[in-house]
């Protein structure tokens, strides 16, 4: 059974860059039809989307986030990453790592949505 | 603030039939899927493509679509059903990954 398990520093200080890295077990990240994301949620707060990677390398990012993250894939690894350079305060929260499917109806329609999710890890940062 | 709007809290009597919309113009075009997080947990997914259960889901929980709003319902809420429900889509343009602001379900 396919498991995501981020992992990465948990304490971070301003302008600092987060790096964080999702391992895919049981499963191959090259699988076609898989794309995996990043979600993070502050404390108390709702979930945001931060964005998705496909294993070719192709990228799509949020708006709000855009300017300060990359995300990456390490195929040989089987592992994908989130880098979140400049860190403020309001960038602690719990950070998910995610796979992204999506299935055709009746109609031709695609439907994405994330099926899988790590359990989260909590970066916090403060000076 | 979230192109997808919920109502921030609802409440439903035990075994009642309850139901979680999530508004928003994308969703004449986008497609819900829906998620459950319990304290302390990760996000379950429990409704795709409109209306579909992931294995695993009970069968009182269902999803349908009409207009802008999307609707989560469960019909004979459950004690364990008491949890954060979030909507997820698409924002107009197509582009973007978007959330609702979530819906804390309590069960009286």
């Amino acid at each position: 059974q396919l498991q995501l398990q981020e992992s990465g520093p948990g304490l971070l200080k301003p302008s600092e860059t987060l790096s964080l890295t999702c391992t895919v077990s049981g499963g191959s990240i090259t699988t076609p039809t898989y794309y995996w994301g990043w979600i993070r949620q502050p404390p108390g707060k709702g979930l945001g989307w931060i964005g998705t990677i496909y294993y070719t390398g192709s990228t799509y990012y949020g708006p709000s986030l855009k300017s300060r993250v990359t995300i990456s894939v390490d195929t040989s690894k089987n592992q994908f990453s989130l880098k979140l350079n400049s860190v403020t305060a309001a960038d602690t929260a719990v950070y998910y790592c995610a796979r992204r499917v999506y299935y055709y109806d009746s109609s031709g329609y695609r439907h994405w949505y994330f099926d899988l999710w790590g359990r989260g890890t909590l970066v916090t940062v403060s000076s | 603030s979230s192109e997808l709007t919920q109502d921030p809290a609802v409440s439903a009597a035990l075994g009642q039939t309850v139901r979680i919309t999530c508004q928003g113009d994308s969703l004449r075009t986008y497609s819900a899927s829906w998620y459950q997080q319990k304290p302390r947990q990760a996000p379950l997914l429990v409704i795709y493509g409109r209306d579909n259960r992931p294995s695993g889901i009970p069968d009182r929980f269902s999803g349908s679509s009409s207009g802008n709003t999307a609707s989560l319902t469960i019909t004979g809420a459950q004690a364990e059903d008491e949890a954060d429900y979030y909507c997820k889509s698409r924002d107009t343009s197509g582009n973007y990954v978007v959330f609702g602001g979530g819906t804390k379900l309590t069960v009286l």
